[in-house]
């Protein structure tokens, strides 16, 4: 299996553009998905197949991949935004899904 | 809509069987396009899958190998339920389960999650 590592903390400004990356080992070999989890809640996914946004998610939150790194991109963050976020694929070796490590996003 | 409603003990001790239950509504179990997901949370592991099943003419389970032999997941479709059962639970079990609807791409259904303790 893989671990997938995200940076434990980013801290971004009001309007200001945050990105948080998330990279495995064949991480390109399957999809990658999102989660924004805010305290005492489920996770709610903001992306899925790398780069598509669910029904009602903003248009700042964006996905990408290049190789071995999936990079989730939140353009004009908002103090609503603040929150915990998870990345997560398909791990085709050991047939299971797997998730980061998490990320959270401070808006100060 | 989906709506998945979970129950079971929060409070187990160590040695003995966890079983959750995740009522389904707005959808089947046996829907073709879905599968349906254990996942728990604690700080100390973070988000980890624990098993799916599933129904595309047969049932499927396929299961986390971290807790394979120890878990089970078993749908009902006579009460459009699923179940988690985890067996010999240690402290380290201890976290939030969520039961989880994964409708083809994303998990884009959650119950509202049931913490459980594991402690004598």
């Amino acid at each position: 299996s893989y671990d997938l590592t995200q940076p434990p903390s980013v801290s971004v400004s009001p309007g200001q553009t945050a990105t948080i990356t998330c990279s495995g080992y064949k991480l390109g070999d399957t999809y990658v998905s999102w989660y924004q989890q805010k305290p005492g809640q489920p996770p709610l996914s903001v992306i899925y197949q790398n780069n598509m946004r669910p029904s009602g998610i903003p248009g700042r939150f964006s996905g990408s991949i290049s190789g071995n790194t999936a990079t989730l991109t939140i353009s004009g963050t908002q103090v609503v935004d603040e929150a915990d976020y998870y990345c997560q694929a398909w791990d085709i070796y050991i047939v299971g899904y797997v998730f980061g490590t998490g990320t959270k996003v401070t808006v100060l | 809509q989906v709506q998945l409603q979970q129950s079971g003990p929060g409070l187990i001790k160590p040695s003995q069987t966890l079983s959750l239950t995740c009522a389904i509504s707005g959808d089947s179990v046996s829907n073709n396009n879905a599968a349906w997901n254990w996942i728990r949370q604690s700080p100390s592991r973070g988000l980890e899958w624990l098993g799916r099943t599933y129904y595309k003419s047969k049932w499927y389970y396929e299961y986390a190998v971290s807790v394979k032999g120890r878990v089970t997941v078993k749908p009902d479709t006579s009460t459009n339920q699923f179940s988690l059962q985890l067996n010999s639970v240690t402290p380290e079990d201890t976290a939030v389960y969520y039961c989880v609807r994964h409708g083809g791409t994303y998990f884009d259904h959650w119950g509202q999650g049931t913490p459980v303790t594991v402690s004598s």
